[in-house]
């Protein structure tokens, strides 16, 4: 049973750029957060997709945005990127069941972005 | 108010001793908290976890002490072992539709053979 796989991961930037993110969830699961993690620094939420759309979304830019699949994968889209961008971005996927969200988040290994 | 603060922010310990790891939280409305281990270059993993309905839960070495009129919980380690050589994380979340996790800042563990 795969777990949660993100692609690229690892990828160089420069200033002003775009740049998107792609996450497949652990087989099973519907729901699908990202998050930012800088260096030294603990997981920070972006956003989380249920049913391809944004449910909840964290204190982030709208130049971060996302998307959902049919297939509970998921993109994250980043616009003009800054030098502050720069970090591991994790996606994260969970099942929910009747509704309600277990609480347990399975993470991939993350996407390291590096912007020059 | 959303904040999750964590402490120590590095620990060493030698091997088979006991590591602590403490974190405070000061939205009410958080009901689930749990703790994750990442290793250099992978996604963190869920260790264990609690809901506040309880005051302690214990998975093999690994103990969640939970006060919840402090608003405090902390990770206990037993026999700590260097394979626990790890950063930690505690978090919170809300539990309903769309719920969210906020991290604490992470602990280092260095477990010395």
């Amino acid at each position: 049973d795969a777990g949660v796989t993100q692609s690229p991961t690892h990828l160089i930037k420069t200033r002003g750029q775009q740049v998107t993110l792609r996450c497949s969830p652990k087989s099973g699961h519907d729901t699908v957060s990202w998050y930012q993690q800088a260096l030294g620094q603990g997981p920070q939420f972006i956003f989380q997709y249920y049913e391809e759309e944004e449910r909840q979304r964290g204190n982030f830019p709208d130049r971060f945005s996302g998307h959902q699949f049919p297939n509970y994968s998921s993109e994250l889209n980043v616009n003009a990127l800054l030098l502050g961008d720069s970090a591991l971005y994790l996606c994260a996927s969970s099942p929910t069941r009747t509704g309600w969200d277990t609480g347990e988040l399975f993470f991939g290994e993350g996407s390291r972005l590096t912007v020059l | 108010q959303q904040q999750v603060k964590q402490s120590p922010q590095s620990l060493i310990v030698q091997k088979g001793g006991i590591s602590i790891i403490n974190c405070a939280y000061e939205n009410t409305a958080f009901d689930y908290f749990p703790w994750y281990q990442q290793f250099p270059g992978k996604g963190p993993a869920l260790l264990i976890a609690i809901r506040p309905d309880v005051s302690e839960k214990k998975e093999g070495r690994f103990t969640i002490s939970f006060n919840k009129s402090a608003k405090q919980f902390s990770l206990h380690i037993m026999d700590s072992q260097p394979g626990d050589s790890a950063t930690y994380f505690c978090a919170a979340s809300r539990g309903n539709y769309g719920q969210n996790f906020v991290f604490g800042p992470g602990t280092r563990l260095s477990v010395l053979p």
